[in-house]
Formats: C-alpha cells, sequence, structure tokens
C-alpha cells in the first residue's frame, strides 16, 4: 500500500461549524504534514508530526488543531473558520523523521474545503 | 529568506518535443531537491528526486543539479498531451527546520 487517504473529498462548512479533516497512511512513514494549497499557488505547510509529536506549527491561527492519533493516523480540526480559509487542505507522509535529509513526501489526494 | 524560484510560464511546446522547466534557490546550504507535477484540481504526485550534482533519468523525465550554481532543471523528453500540467520544484532547506520549499510551479501546456 503506497497511499495516502484523506476523507472527506469535499467539505462545505459554516463559519460557526466545526468538523475534522482525516488523513491515513501505511506506508509506515514516520512524519506527516498538513499543508494549504489556494488556487494558482504551491502548497503552504501548516503543521509536522515527527514520530506523532507535533514539530513544526508555521504560525498557524488557532481556529486549525491538529492531531496525530497514532503513527498511521492525522486530523485537522476546524473550528470557527473565514470564508478565506477556503482551499484544498493536503496531507503528506514522508518516511523518515524530520530530520532525515532525503526525506519523499507523498501527497494525499487532498480535501476541498469551502466555508460560508 | 530562504527562496525557491521558478518561471511561472506559462510554457508551451509542441508534442514530440523536449519540455524545459527550470528552478534556482536561495538556500546554498539545500541537500535534495524534487519535482512535482500536479494537475488542475488534483494533488501534487512526485515525479523525480536528486540529491548529487549531475542528471538522473526516469524514463522520459531528466533532472539535472547544479549545486555550484544552485539550479535544478526538470527535462521532458518526448512530451505528450497528458503531460500538461503545473510542475512545482521543491528544495528541501538546511538548518533545524528541514521543510521544503516549494517555487510557484510552471504551467506546461503540450499541443497536439
Amino acid at each position: 500500500d503506497t497511499e495516502v487517504t484523506q476523507t472527506p473529498k469535499h467539505l462545505v462548512m459554516g463559519m460557526t461549524n466545526k468538523k475534522s479533516l482525516k488523513c491515513e497512511q501505511h506506508m509506515g512513514h514516520r512524519a506527516m504534514y498538513w499543508y494549504k494549497q489556494k488556487a494558482k499557488k504551491p502548497p503552504e505547510l501548516m503543521f509536522v508530526y515527527s514520530y506523532e509529536k507535533l514539530s513544526i506549527n508555521e504560525s498557524v491561527p488557532s481556529r486549525f488543531s491538529p492531531e496525530c492519533p497514532n503513527s498511521s493516523l492525522l486530523n485537522l480540526h476546524l473550528h470557527a473558520l473565514q470564508p478565506e480559509d477556503s482551499a484544498l487542505y493536503l496531507c503528506a507522509s514522508s518516511p523518515g523523521g524530520r530530520e532525515s535529509a532525503y526525506n519523499e513526501q507523498f501527497f494525499g489526494p487532498g480535501t476541498r474545503l469551502t466555508v460560508l | 529568506q530562504k527562496e525557491v524560484e521558478q518561471n511561472s510560464g506559462p510554457l508551451s511546446v509542441p508534442e514530440g518535443a523536449i519540455a524545459s522547466l527550470n528552478c534556482t534557490y536561495s538556500d546554498r546550504g539545500s541537500q535534495s531537491f524534487f519535482w512535482y507535477r500536479q494537475y488542475s484540481g488534483k494533488s501534487p504526485e512526485l515525479i523525480m528526486s536528486i540529491y548529487s550534482n549531475g542528471d538522473k533519468e526516469d524514463g522520459r523525465f531528466t533532472a539535472q543539479l547544479n549545486k555550484a550554481s544552485q539550479y535544478v532543471s526538470l527535462l521532458i523528453r518526448d512530451s505528450q498531451p497528458s503531460d500538461s500540467a503545473t510542475y512545482l520544484c521543491a528544495v528541501r532547506s538546511s538548518g533545524s527546520a528541514r521543510q521544503l520549499t516549494f517555487g510557484s510551479g510552471t504551467q506546461l501546456t503540450v499541443l497536439p
């Protein structure tokens, strides 16, 4: 199994809703990432988990809350989002921990989020 | 500010031609370099990684790295319409962060 899976594929939510995005990989990778991508822009790093510990938080607003329940799963909890948070949210994983120099990152298909 | 620069394009080549995509980076200590292909509405797909100076070939794709010039390129031989996509250059930074920095991407169109 060489896939990163993400659910749901599409999500529409209001500004007062609470929702969660889920990501799963079964490749034994030890680092997992959340990225945000707006149209015609490159992915922007949000969070990095290395060996199930949060190691990078790129000054992301607290309305985004990551969680890593185990080495295969990564969640992103969403609360009180703004319309400008509408984007493609990408999960990625890589084999080594964050310090590994030769870390290829593999992306999941993404969740297309629309905030009304 | 560690930066990765790409020509945004769009780049158009005829079917069967060689497409050449270029990328420069500012962090001289960078160690690993990646090319991702992203179709419209889809997620990035890793197509090449390169770590040492020189060329690395995989099928119709060749990645070239010149660390002295801080330059990495991707050549696509015998371009096909299915190669039409945005190509993202990504560089793994040095230092404690070691995260990927992405270029803005080059949009490639292969004309039948």
